[in-house]
């Protein structure tokens, strides 16, 4: 159970272009979900809090404006990366907290590559 | 400090060895803490959860000392298939990551190669 399915699992886009990733919840429903973003050899840093029904709370230095997040159901959240730029090349990797003490479980994550 | 550290790696240890980490934390209103494994390229998983004094599962023993604000993992009889990352991650108190969001902290990582 507890199971968060992440698409696409890679991408290559050219700088400029957009890319929408998924996150979906497939067997419990997340009014929240958390995205976070991974540069090699860091640790994972939390970019935003993903809220059903409501504007998602993004964490400080990270644009929101160039970070789309909706989160319109239950089970979908989705990460747009506008306007991308080689420097967002990283590791996108949704979670979602399967209990109340702080278990999560996470999608297997996207890697970006903007050329 | 920072939020969450971790011993800097990596640990090349020889297959069955007993390889423990370390990992501090600085907020003392923090109430749940984890380990997670992650190998290269892949996303975290959860390995073990400690809510109390301690947690074990076969070969890993998890321990979790409040006073000094630190948590412990050890691995015995280690196994190839142990190399990965592991990563100690610490979530907070509601009222310290507040509007009742679930935020985790993570450390950056101790990376382990098992050898053969």
């Amino acid at each position: 159970g507890a199971v968060v399915s992440q698409h696409p699992s890679w991408v290559i886009c050219k700088s400029g272009t957009s890319v929408k990733i998924e996150c979906r919840s497939l067997d419990f429903q997340a009014t929240t979900m958390f995205w976070y973003r991974q540069f090699p050899k860091q640790s994972l840093m939390l970019m935003a809090t993903s809220n059903e029904g409501s504007k998602a709370t993004y964490e400080q230095g990270v644009e929101k404006d160039k970070f789309l997040i909706n989160h319109a159901s239950l089970t979908l959240s989705t990460l747009t990366v506008t306007s991308a730029h080689p420097e967002d090349s990283s590791f996108y990797i949704c979670s979602a907290a399967f209990d109340g003490r702080g278990g999560y479980t996470f999608g297997s994550g996207t890697r970006l590559t903007v050329v | 400090r920072k939020e969450v550290e971790q011993d800097p790696g990596p640990f090349n240890v020889p297959e069955g060895a007993t390889v423990a980490f370390n990992c501090t934390y600085s907020n003392s209103a923090s109430q749940s803490f984890f380990w997670y494994r992650q190998d290269c390229r892949k996303e975290p998983k959860l390995l073990m959860s400690v809510y109390s004094s301690g947690n074990e599962d076969g070969r890993f023993t998890a321990q979790l000392n409040r006073a000094s604000q630190y948590i412990s993992l050890l691995i015995r009889d280690s196994k190839l298939s142990d190399s990965a990352t592991y990563l100690c991650v610490v979530f907070p108190s509601l009222a310290y990551s507040g509007a009742g969001s679930y935020q985790l902290t993570f450390g950056k990582g101790t990376k382990l190669s098992v050898i053969p």
